[in-house]
This record gives structure tokens, sequence and C-alpha cells, in this order.
């Protein structure tokens, strides 16, 4: 079973550019949730989905920051007109469900993460 | 909402001894406490949790401590090797669609061979 994928796995973009995260859950989960972590930081929570929905975006930036998580694909974290404070370590999690729920467990399992740099 | 706070920020030790890292957290409501351990380039990996319907748990060489009524957990990681050398992050929250877990800053553990 393979683990949370990522990619791409580094990016580099100039100021004004915009960036696209993805993100593949593990098989069978249908819970994301994005982190993003500044050098020698904890991870500080942005936002959470499930399938078709955004559950709880209160960690992302109003501005710029987007996500999504379709039917079908991986879930895209989009940053718009990137400035150099978005260089960061951005990191995607996922929980299974609860058998015959549609609430997540409790535990997460990490992604290998994408590393963004602003020139 | 929760805020967690963990100590030390860096720990050295020697091979073989005993690795000590201690976490406080704020909501009461929290039931469920996570570590990761982070190598360098990689993405979190989960190497322990616990509820908060047990005190203590054991996994060979890990185990974790809950008081639930100080509100303060640790993780302790005993005849250490330097393949354990990394960054560990304790987390809580009230479990299930767990939107509000918050991470604490981090704990840079160094064994020396």
């Amino acid at each position: 079973n393979a683990g949370v994928m990522q990619n791409p796995r580094h990016l580099v973009r100039r100021r004004g550019q915009e960036a696209r995260l993805r993100c593949s859950p593990m098989k069978g989960h249908s819970h994301v949730y994005w982190y993003r972590q500044l050098p020698e930081e904890g991870l500080k929570f942005m936002v959470y989905l499930q399938k078709e929905n955004i559950i709880d975006e209160s960690g992302m930036p109003k501005e710029r920051f987007s996500a999504e998580f379709p039917k079908e694909g991986p879930s895209i974290l989009r940053i718009q007109q990137v400035v150099r404070g978005d260089s960061a370590a951005y990191f995607c999690a996922s929980s299974p469900i609860l058998a015959g729920t549609s609430t997540s467990t409790d535990t997460q399992y990490f992604g290998p993460g994408t590393r963004l740099t602003v020139l | 909402g929760e805020n967690v706070e963990q100590h030390p920020s860096t720990l050295s030790v020697q091979e073989g001894d005993s690795a000590v890292i201690k976490c406080t957290y704020s909501d009461s409501a929290s039931n469920y406490f996570p570590w990761y351990k982070q190598e360098l380039g990689k993405g979190p990996q989960l190497i322990i949790d616990i509820r908060s319907n047990v005190g203590e748990k054991k996994d060979q060489r890990i185990a974790v401590t809950l008081n639930k009524t100080a509100k303060h957990f640790s993780l302790h990681i005993t005849e250490t090797q330097p393949e354990d050398s990394a960054v560990y992050f304790c987390a809580a929250s009230r479990g299930r669609n767990n939107n509000d877990m918050r991470f604490g800053a981090g704990t840079r553990l160094t064994v020396k061979p």
C-alpha cells in the first residue's frame, strides 16, 4: 500500500508566478490536511478537506492561497503570485475513515513534502 | 485553540543513553497525542501515539506517558542509537476530524556514537 504521495518534491518559482502542489492520499483515505513548515519550526495547519469539500481553511491565508480535493485526482494546494515569504516545506497528510461513518480517525499519515523556493 | 509547548528544543545524548522529550498542552478536551519523527529532507513519520484512556504505552525502545491532570506527555527513548538522530514533534488534538491537531515546535535529538 503506497503511502501519501506529493509532487513535485522541489519547486522553484520566481516572485509573481503560481505554485501548484499536489497530494495523493493513501489508498482508502478521503481526508486530507495541508501543513506549512518553515525552517527550524513546527508544522502549521493550513486547511482540511474531504472529497469535494473544504471543511476548515482557518489556517490558510485569505489571499493568494486556495485548496481543492476533487472527486477524481489529487488534492491541490495553489499559491498565486508567490512572494519570498511563501518559501517553505508544504506537507500533506491523510486519514482513513472510521468504518461505517464519514468521520476520519485521529491518525494522520504524512507525505514527503514539497519544498517551495521563491526567488 | 490548542497550544502545545515542547522541551527541550535540542537534546544531545551519548549512544546507549536514554532521551526524554516533554510536551504540555492547553486544551483539556484533547484526547489524542501522537509523536512524529522527521529526518532531514523527509516528511514526519508517526512513531507512537497515545489516547487519553491510557497513561503509558510502549513499543520496543520507545514509550510515551500521559498525565491528563497536569496536561503533559513525554516521549522516552531508551538505548539510543545514532539512527535515532532526527527532529521529534509532539502533537495534541481532540481526535476525529482532527483539524484541530496542533504541533510542538520540535526537538532536535543528536545521538553521538
